[in-house]
């Protein structure tokens, strides 16, 4: 079955630094999302793709974030100068159809920012 | 905006028995998606279940039912014949189903975390 592929799964990088989490949709879909999950708290959306373009995005969602779309698999999201708030859970999720609104998730890369 | 509340941080249930999780939100839109998602320890999140809320009939999957109050804005989750692979975090989302401009987000709840006992 097809899925949603994010790499690395853990990644531990020092304040200040950039970080790129990957993630690679299922082929067929159009409309990608980040979402991310500090530890015990709830699930944020970041930012939603379309068309090589962003559609949506929150206020967390600032200048020190990036998304591209850099060929016809990949998906990434960049953190320019990360922040110790920054640690948490990142997934990438993406959908076909709006139609079906249902979002398929990755597993997840867990950022920790020291 | 939109909110949801799932008021239980922590559920237990005995393998082969049910449980129900609830989930309450809060929109001004009468059109919308309703979803629950289950969070394993691989933390992945993996779809159980979702309803549109322009239908009356409440979702069904398998063993994973829901109890859709549109009025009441309720939408809670019943796991029947619960297994240990039930054990996990179960996040009730919300969607619009507005298409127009940017409404494609998922809104999440806190989660409840279920535990299986056998």
């Amino acid at each position: 079955e097809p899925e949603v592929t994010q790499t690395p799964s853990h990644q531990v990088t020092q304040m200040g630094q950039e970080v790129i989490l990957r993630c690679v949709p299922i082929s067929n879909h159009l409309y990608f999302y980040w979402y991310r999950q500090i530890l015990g708290q709830k699930v944020e959306f970041l930012v939603s793709f379309y068309n090589n373009e962003i559609s949506e995005k929150s206020e967390i969602f600032d200048d020190q974030f990036s998304v591209e779309r850099p060929d016809g698999s990949n998906f990434t999201l960049k953190i320019r100068s990360t922040k110790l708030e920054d640690s948490a859970m990142y997934f990438c999720a993406s959908t076909d159809s709006l139609a079906k609104n249902i979002q398929y998730f990755g597993a997840g890369t867990r950022l920790s920012v020291l | 905006a939109q909110t949801v509340t799932q008021s239980q941080p922590e559920m237990s249930v005995q393998e082969a028995e049910t449980v129900t999780l609830s989930c309450t939100y809060d929109t001004s839109e009468s059109d919308y998606y309703l979803f629950w998602y289950k969070q394993p320890p691989s933390r992945q999140m993996i779809l159980v279940i979702r309803q549109e809320a322009y239908k009356q009939q409440n979702a069904t999957e398998n063993r994973f039912s829901v109890n859709f109050q549109k009025a009441a804005k309720s939408f809670s989750l019943k796991i029947s014949d619960s297994q240990l692979g039930d054990a996990a975090m179960y996040f009730c989302a919300y969607r619009s189903a507005l298409d127009a401009g940017n409404n494609r987000k998922l809104i999440w709840g806190l989660g409840t975390s279920l535990a299986v006992n056998p």
